[in-house]
Parts: structure tokens; C-alpha cells; sequence
């Protein structure tokens, strides 16, 4: 039984360009979450794709947008690359709340750095 | 305030010993608690999922949660060199999905 698959692993890119990150939510769940851990903080939630709608969202600004397939994988695109978006993303997957709460399950992350 | 605090550590301790790490939390209304672990380079993974009060075990792991202090713990007993890691709890908050995070606590297990 595949988990939550991110890909890629790592990436590296430059101010002011553009990224999409994927992720693949581990069988049988339809919910997948987006979160941001900088170095040496806890992962801050993005935002949230249930039935190919963002359901809720983080404090995060609109350079960040994300997509939801009929398949439940997911994107999380960013806009205009800062220094700052440097970070590891996390991608969460879980059942939605309707089938009772369920834990979510992390992959392990797509490292992105921006020079 | 911050809605979750975890002591960020580093803690080192001897292999076996009993290690203790805590959290406290802002809102009386979070339900459900989790720890996860995370190694370098990894994403978390799920130890513990509580929800309310009382204590939960599994193994070596004993998650206890405290809702009349707003204070979370989990204990490993028996401590291993392979549970160095940086352990993180979390709150579902208000019952949405969005997890709220601790900054994680890291933790060192010497031989």
C-alpha cells in the first residue's frame, strides 16, 4: 500500500519564477493538505483540496494556488518566487471529515530553495 | 499567544531512559491531539492520535492529554538511539483538518 508520494524531492530556482509541486495521496484518501516547514519550525498549513475544490485555506498569500484532480492527486503551484518560500512542503493526505476525523498521513516533502 | 508551544530542545538523553516531551495549547475547544515524528530529510509521521483526555499507549509510546491544564504529552520508555529525531505535536484545530503545529522538540538518544 503506496503512501503519500511528493515529487520532486528537491528543487532549486530563482527569484520572481514559477513552481509546481505534486503529490499523491496515499490510497483510498480523497483530502489532501498543503503545508510549508521552514527550517527548524513546525509545518504551517497552506491550504486544502476536497472533491477538486480548495476547501479551506492558511494565512498564505494568492502567489500560492493549488489544483485537485479527479484521480485526488494534487498541485501546489507558487507565483513570483521570494527568498522567503524557501522551505520544505509537505503534503497530507486523510479521509474527509464527513467519514468521521481522520489522521492525516505526510510524505516526505519536496525541499525547495530559492537563490 | 501562540496556539500551540513545544519546547524546541534539543534534548540528549541515554539510551534507555524515559524521555517526557510536552506541549501546551491556547483554546479549551481542541478535541484531537497528535504526535508525529520526523527524521532529517523525512516528512512526519504519525505516532499517537488522542482525542480529549486521558492516555493512550502503544509500545513504547504513551500519549497523555491533560485538558483541564491545556497540556499534551508523550512519553517513550526504553529509549533507543533510533528514536532520535525531532518529534512534533499537533492540534486539529476546532475540528477542521487544519493541524496547528508545535515547532517540534529534537530529540538526541545517546548509546
Amino acid at each position: 500500500d503506496a503512501g503519500v508520494t511528493q515529487s520532486p524531492t528537491h528543487l532549486i530556482k530563482t527569484r520572481g519564477q514559477q513552481v509546481t509541486l505534486r503529490c499523491s495521496p496515499k490510497s483510498g484518501h480523497d483530502t489532501v493538505s498543503w503545508y510549508q516547514q521552514a527550517l527548524g519550525q513546525g509545518p504551517q498549513f497552506i491550504f486544502q483540496y476536497y472533491e477538486e475544490e480548495e476547501r479551506q485555506r492558511g494565512n498564505f498569500p494568492d502567489r500560492f494556488s493549488g489544483h485537485q484532480y479527479p484521480n485526488y492527486s494534487s498541485e501546489l503551484n507558487v507565483n513570483a518566487l521570494l527568498l522567503g518560500d524557501s522551505a520544505l512542503y509537505l503534503c497530507a493526505s486523510s479521509l474527509s471529515q464527513s467519514r468521521s476525523n481522520q489522521p492525516q498521513h505526510f510524505g516526505d516533502g519536496t525541499r525547495l530553495s530559492i537563490l | 499567544q501562540k496556539e500551540v508551544e513545544q519546547d524546541p530542545g534539543p534534548l540528549s538523553v541515554p539510551e534507555g531512559a524515559i524521555v517526557s516531551l510536552n506541549c501546551t495549547y491556547s483554546n479549551s475547544a481542541f478535541q484531537y491531539f497528535m504526535w508525529y515524528r520526523q527524521y532529517s530529510r523525512k516528512g512526519p509521521e504519525l505516532l499517537m492520535y488522542t482525542y480529549s483526555s486521558g492516555n493512550k499507549e502503544d509500545g513504547r509510546f504513551t500519549a497523555q492529554v491533560d485538558k483541564s491544564s491545556k497540556y499534551i504529552s508523550l512519553f517513550i520508555r526504553d529509549s533507543q538511539p533510533s528514536d532520535s529525531a525531532t518529534y512534533l505535536c499537533a492540534t486539529d484545530a476546532y475540528n477542521t483538518d487544519k493541524l496547528i503545529f508545535g515547532t517540534g522538540t529534537r530529540l538526541q538518544v545517546f548509546p
